[in-house]
């Protein structure tokens, strides 16, 4: 089975530029989320779907930060204008949800500079 | 709000060494624990899962353990090998269907197996 799979791998932009991550779950798990990584630090969460529905956004930070998942399969998550503290890692995950174990993306590599 | 820590942030050990990297969590209502494995610049990937309502589970070389009353987790790594050389990060599953369902993490250990 495919995993969860994310592009790109890395980005390098510009203080204020736009930026997007992409990310394609594994095929059935209805509940989705986009984590981010500073460095040293463990995971935090961004948001989470079930199905096209954001459950829980209440760590997006809305004023840069926006995220879709259209169809409830396929999610993107945007910032604009990307700030230097931006620079982290953008993990996506997925699960079947319950009491299940989520399955990580690659991740994404953003440098703001 | 629940914290998870691990110790030690970082571990060194000659190849072939049995060792124990530790979890602790504050709150001990949680659906389960997860460990990962981090490698440089890379994605996590799932080691072991443990129910709340299991004691224990293994996987080849990987032993992990669960305590909820006591709010503590092992993962037991036999034999060593430098390819175990990583950062393992420990989470927990908070809520369940609806709700707050997240995992919260540890900082993580970085392992180091020296050949």
């Amino acid at each position: 089975e495919a995993g969860v799979v994310q592009s790109p791998r890395y980005k390098i932009i510009e203080k204020k530029q736009p930026v997007a991550f992409w990310c394609n779950p594994i095929s059935g798990h209805n509940t989705l989320y986009w984590y981010r990584q500073n460095l040293g630090q463990g995971p935090e969460l961004l948001i989470r779907y079930e199905n096209e529905e954001a459950v829980d956004d209440s760590q997006l930070p809305k004023d840069r930060f926006s995220a879709e998942r259209l169809k409830g399969v396929d999610s993107t998550l945007k910032i604009q204008p990307a700030e230097l503290g931006d620079s982290a890692v953008y993990l996506c995950a997925s699960s079947l949800g319950g009491v299940g174990g989520y399955t990580f993306g690659s991740g994404t590599r953003l440098t703001v500079v | 709000k629940q914290e998870v820590t691990q110790i030690p942030a970082a571990l060194s050990v000659p190849e072939g060494e049995n060792l124990v990297l530790n979890c602790s969590f504050t709150d001990s209502a949680i659906y389960n624990l997860q460990w990962f494995r981090q490698d440089p610049g890379k994605g996590l990937t799932s080691l072991l899962l443990i129910q709340s309502s299991q004691r224990e589970q293994t996987s080849g070389r990987l032993n992990a353990s669960l305590d909820k009353s006591s709010g503590r987790s092992t993962l037991y790594i036999a034999a060593s090998q430098p390819g175990d050389s990583a950062t393992y990060l420990c989470a927990v599953r908070l809520g369940g269907q609806g709700g707050s369902e997240k995992l919260v993490f540890g900082k993580g250990t970085k392992l180091t197996v020296n050949p």
